[in-house]
């Protein structure tokens, strides 16, 4: 198994510029979670899928930030327009409920705004 | 909603020495209580869990309690060596949704 896919490994940007993240979770997972990952707010759950659906998106910072998850081996995050205060690594998590609730993060995605 | 506080922020101990991360918790239904552990520039990984229906879980060199009488627990790492300096963050699962629910995270700086 290859784990949680996450492209890109590192985005530099200019503001006001769309962003999109995107990630490929574990096959047969069907929860699949974004998180944002600064020094100063440590781990913040932005948003959560079970079976496509979104579940919890009340960690949205704002209308600029969207997700979706057209089926089940993919989803994308998407800024527009992004901001230098989105600067942070953003990390995808999957996880199977049945199989416990320990979640696999992705690598992640450092994002860089200008 | 519920909240995960943990302590210490940063703990430095000597190699070969024991090293003890507390979290306490508010929320009697919490079920689930994972750690996990993050190396500079890495994704966090899971590295013990535990259920609200188990005391005490130990895997080689760590371990996790629960007292949800006191509704804490610890994630204690015997023998530390290099390798287990990183942060470690706490979670646990609120017994009313699936996300999980993070601590600050504690930064472990093993000295040699």
């Amino acid at each position: 198994d290859a784990g949680v896919i996450q492209s890109p490994r590192h985005e530099v940007t200019e503001m006001g510029q769309e962003v999109t993240l995107r990630c490929k979770p574990i096959s047969g997972h069907d929860y699949l979670f974004w998180y944002r990952q600064t020094m100063m707010r440590g781990l913040e759950l932005l948003i959560y899928f079970n079976n496509n659906v979104p579940i919890d998106d009340s960690g949205m910072p704002e209308d600029r930030f969207s997700a979706k998850m057209p089926n089940a081996s993919f989803s994308t995050l998407k800024i527009q327009p992004s901001e230098p205060r989105d600067s942070a690594v953003y990390f995808c998590a999957s996880s199977r409920q049945g199989m416990g609730y320990g979640y696999t993060f992705g690598s992640g995605t450092r994002l860089t705004v200008v | 909603g519920e909240n995960v506080e943990q302590h210490p922020s940063t703990l430095s101990v000597q190699e070969g020495d024991s090293a003890v991360i507390k979290c306490t918790y508010s929320d009697s239904a919490s079920n689930y209580f994972p750690w996990y552990k993050q190396e500079l520039g890495k994704r966090p990984q899971l590295i013990i869990d535990i259920r609200s229906n188990v005391g005490e879980k130990k895997d080689q060199r760590i371990a996790v309690t629960l007292n949800k009488t006191a509704k804490h627990f610890s994630l204690h790492i015997t023998e530390t060596q290099p390798e287990d300096s990183a942060v470690y963050f706490c979670a646990l699962k609120p017994g009313s949704n699936y996300q999980l629910i993070w601590g600050a995270g504690t930064k472990l700086i093993i000295k040699p």
